[in-house]
């Protein structure tokens, strides 16, 4: 069975910084490309990173780019968002998620999620 | 892309047909994704690839549609079904996911 578990949520002041973390058990973990998702309070979801199998290719949304970074510990099934000069409008849920592609790329698996609140 | 569903509420009974649909701004890809999120629940994969269900989804749950224009269809509702669907696609460059705004399906 697949499963993620964040970890690394909490309460944070506006510029600080936060190191997520989201651990994997169930699949061939270093085989899939990961992502992390997002969702404020009350509304939809955001992309917020993805990083290829190897760990080589990330990608990010222009909303965190040059704040955020994904990496990944394929020896430790586990993969990262660390998060810097955070703001108010980065308060969210942070999920992580295992990418599946069939013909097309689709989130297969998702965790529970991690809150991140920014507030001062 | 920007990815418009509609509509953004959606009140039927049990046992009811549901039609939710996901319109693209551009057609940057042929394939769309749904998911499910419950109240206080990590979202769930549906559909992937426009029209597969996804591991241990119930038939009820169907997938069509090309181009920009999309159509989630859940037959003869149950009270689990209420939720908010998602839909999603993949753009090539720049890479990302897209989501759409949500449906709120709710009992009449």
């Amino acid at each position: 069975e697949v499963q993620l578990l964040e970890s690394g949520g909490g309460l944070i002041q506006p510029g600080g910084a936060l190191r997520l973390s989201c651990a994997a058990s169930g699949f061939i973990f270093s085989s899939y490309t990961m992502t992390w998702v997002r969702q404020a309070p009350g509304k939809g979801l955001e992309w917020v990173s993805d990083i290829s199998d190897s760990g080589g290719t990330t990608y990010y949304a222009d909303s965190v780019k040059g704040r955020f970074t994904i990496s990944r510990d394929n020896s430790k099934n586990t993969f990262y968002l660390q998060m810097n000069s955070l703001r108010v409008e980065d308060t969210a849920i942070y999920y992580c998620a295992k990418i599946n592609c069939g013909i097309d790329c689709s989130l297969e698996n998702w965790g529970q999620g991690t809150l991140v609140t920014v507030s001062s | 892309i920007v990815l418009t569903q509609s509509p953004a509420t959606l009140s039927l009974s049990p046992g009811g047909r549901a039609t939710l649909s996901c319109r693209a701004s551009q057609s940057v890809s042929s394939y769309l994704a749904w998911y499910q999120q419950k109240p206080g629940q990590a979202p769930r994969l549906l559909i992937y690839d426009t029209s597969n269900r996804a591991t241990g989804i119930s038939a009820r749950f169907s997938g069509s549609g090309s181009g920009t224009d999309f159509t989630l269809t859940i037959s003869s509702l149950e009270p689990e079904d209420f939720a908010v669907y998602y839909c999603q696609q993949r753009s090539h460059w720049p890479p990302m996911y897209t989501f759409g705004q949500g449906t709120k399906l709710e009992i009449k």
